[in-house]
């Protein structure tokens, strides 16, 4: 398609449990990020990954995020043990380039509609 | 830690008016920065700004960067129904790694 989907939509998880939510990016999209939207404390980058980065561990708020990209335009981000403040939409975005760079071509995100988590 | 705040977080207004969202930032690296509306999907991409002074515009719509000040105004003139939504800000650092966003400003414009 020509957008970023992201599954499943919803997702009702049990404390303590380990989540796994898909993005599917746009191909050829270099950059991708994953951060998460909750009512009260806004919107927060969770993850970054770039080209053929498979991995990033830059994890926010702590080790329990990580995002992994088996392929260039899908990345599943994983949440450990699962806590209630986990709550919240996470949301996926990628970009053709480098993000905030004058005149690099379609530099800027495009969004996923996001995946709304349950946290028990 | 990088930092972006956005204000007011919630504005209601009438149709017809004028109204200036703001967003200041605290970034180690500043790169760029980005304004999205975002309403009941995925946040849509409006402006991004990298200069100072320079004002940047889409119709009803438009927005300028003071690096002096670290922060941005977004100016929307002629408010719609329409217009009603979340207005984030976010800041890029040079690496392009790291995107902090603000907690957004709802704005209502009633009827």
């Amino acid at each position: 398609g020509a957008g970023v989907s992201q599954s499943p939509r919803y997702k009702v998880a049990k404390r303590g449990r380990d989540v796994a939510l898909r993005c599917d990016s746009i191909s050829g999209h270099v950059t991708l990020y994953w951060y998460r939207q909750t009512l009260g404390q806004g919107s927060e980058v969770l993850t970054y990954s770039q080209s053929d980065a498979q991995r990033d561990k830059s994890g926010r708020p702590s080790g329990r995020f990580s995002a992994e990209r088996p392929e260039r335009s899908v990345s599943t981000l994983k949440i450990q043990r699962t806590e209630q403040g986990d709550s919240a939409v996470y949301l996926c975005a990628s970009s053709l380039g480098q993000v905030g760079v004058e005149g690099a071509g379609a530099n800027v995100l495009t969004f996923g509609a996001g995946s709304r988590l349950t946290v028990l | 830690e990088d930092k972006v705040v956005q204000s007011p977080l919630s504005l209601v207004v009438h149709e017809g008016d004028t109204v200036t969202l703001n967003c200041s930032y605290e970034v180690t690296n500043f790169r760029s920065l980005l304004w999205y509306k975002q309403e009941k999907k995925a946040p849509t991409f409006l402006f991004m700004l990298t200069s100072s002074g320079i004002e940047k515009k889409s119709g009803r719509l438009s927005s300028i960067l003071d690096k002096k000040e670290l922060s941005s105004i977004l100016n929307i003139t002629a408010t719609q129904t329409g217009d009603s939504a979340i207005y984030l800000c976010a800041v890029v650092e040079t690496s392009g790694s790291r995107l902090t966003f603000g907690e957004g400003t709802q704005l209502t414009v009633n009827p």
